[in-house]
């Protein structure tokens, strides 16, 4: 069964930094792209970052600079880091897999940015 | 960035009736659209990509059409487990979705 994982959210004051992580099963990285994105009530759904199977990566305006997506071929894992957090980052985020839109998704992680 | 305004924000309608949603976008997106299918709690579902394509294990009552800057989603005839929120998503220009359509019982 293809599935993704997302561990790694939890509350963060802001300015500070955390490391989402997006587990596969089913497929591999290497072979496949892999997005981030989050939902709030109010902004809806919102697409973040992409990392590409040749490990090429493109990002929202809205976290260029502050986000980095890498990924671990050999641990077949795809990471999102977060510097510099914001209010408005705080969202629940998943991790998908994205050949022509965005097929199977993660439960996705709560991240919550508040002092 | 291009933006999507879905229509109508929410639907009423009963079991066995035919749903259709609409997603219109500020620029062409040629045929880079998918839907999606979010019940509370849970994360997006895909169902149709690249406007018309069903992705696996859709079933065949849902169905998608248009190109440009127009598109529909249809359920030919609603189940009880079709309630829940659609979101289209383009992927001409970056990636950006709509605000959603909630189809609720009538």
């Amino acid at each position: 069964e293809v599935q993704l994982v997302e561990r790694g959210g939890g509350l963060i004051q802001p300015g500070g930094s955390l490391r989402l992580s997006c587990a596969p099963s089913g497929f591999i990285v290497s072979g496949h792209s892999v997005s981030w994105l989050r939902q709030t009530p109010g902004k809806g759904l919102e697409w973040v970052s992409i990392i590409y199977p040749g490990g090429g990566t493109t990002y929202a305006d809205s976290v260029k600079g502050r986000f980095t997506i890498s990924k671990d071929n050999s641990k077949n894992m795809v990471y999102l880091q977060m510097n510099n957090v914001r209010a408005e980052d705080t969202a629940m985020y998943y991790c998908a897999r994205a050949p022509h839109g965005f097929d199977v998704w993660g439960q996705g992680t709560m991240v919550t940015v508040s002092s | 960035e291009i933006v999507l305004t879905q229509s109508p924000a929410t639907l009423s309608l009963s079991p066995g009736q035919r749903a259709t949603l609409s997603c219109r976008a500020s620029q062409s997106v040629s045929s880079y659209l998918a839907w999606y299918q979010q019940k509370p709690g849970q994360a997006p579902r895909l169902l149709i990509y690249d406007a018309s394509n069903r992705a696996s294990g859709i079933p065949a009552r849902f169905s998608g059409s248009g190109s440009g800057t127009d598109f529909t989603l249809t359920i030919s005839s609603l189940e009880p487990e079709d309630f829940a929120v659609y979101y289209c998503q383009q992927r001409s220009n970056s990636y950006t979705f709509g605000q959603g359509t909630k189809l609720e019982i009538k």
